[in-house]
């Protein structure tokens, strides 16, 4: 099952232009992390977010996290005609999941140059 | 240089055939995982690992098998169970052991029925 739902299922954007991406999930969470995927690529990591914590920031990223909402935001600053791909969110609910990881639909982003 | 190889990279499948999937990584990461992913879709569980010769059904592991003998090697059979087989099917492998555990992924294969 999709723990992750994410919003809007596509963006398209000006070079320069910020791009918001929106998580929400059903369960509790050890932590939530974010992946990019470039079109027919393998997955890349971009950021973790604990569940106690709010915010997290990682050169022209910015991650919020929302646990009383279940809900993540992704942030990208002043975005470039390269940050094209899709953004996944990602649950790990912790326990005796260890490493599983539950994936979201995605955002496919698309920044015009 | 450190990573996960997926070969090959295209795969082709005949009716009633078993194909096999090969993942292979030298970061000496404890767990593997496969993923399937279908188009504008994501990421669903097919099948992990977290220690040799042990492994757990996914989300999706019917008319999938896979096996964990080796540390660096999380090879994943399609068998003629799979009846919609066509896919991206994408290995990652993390720290077993960490608190916080980010998956590496690799490039991918993508599987195509003829």
């Amino acid at each position: 099952s999709q723990q992750g739902e994410e919003d809007p299922q596509a963006l398209s954007i000006q070079e320069g232009e910020n791009a918001t991406m929106n998580c929400s999930y059903k369960t509790s969470i050890n932590n939530l992390q974010w992946y990019r995927q470039n079109s027919g690529r393998g997955l890349v990591h971009l950021i973790l977010i604990r569940s106690n914590e709010r915010e997290k920031h990682s050169g022209r990223l910015r991650v919020t996290l929302d646990t009383s909402k279940k809900s993540s935001s992704l942030l990208i600053t002043a975005s470039r005609a390269a940050d094209t791909a899709s953004y996944f969110c990602a649950t790990n609910a912790g326990g005796t999941s260890y490493g599983k990881l539950t994936f979201g639909q995605g955002t496919i982003l698309t920044v015009h140059p | 240089d450190g990573g996960i190889t997926q070969s090959p990279k295209y795969l082709f499948r005949k009716e009633g055939q078993n194909v096999t999937l090969s993942c292979e990584q030298n970061l000496n990461h404890d767990a593997m995982y496969w993923y399937r992913q279908d188009p504008g879709q994501g990421l669903r569980l097919i099948y992990y690992s977290q220690i040799v010769n042990d492994f757990q059904k996914g989300d999706i592991a019917e008319g999938y098998s896979v096996s964990r003998e080796k540390k660096e090697s999380f090879p994943l059979t399609v068998t003629s169970a799979q009846k919609n087989p066509t896919a991206f099917y994408l290995c990652a492998s993390s720290i077993y052991k960490a608190a916080e555990e980010t998956q590496y992924f690799g490039p991918g294969t993508r599987l195509l029925v003829l």
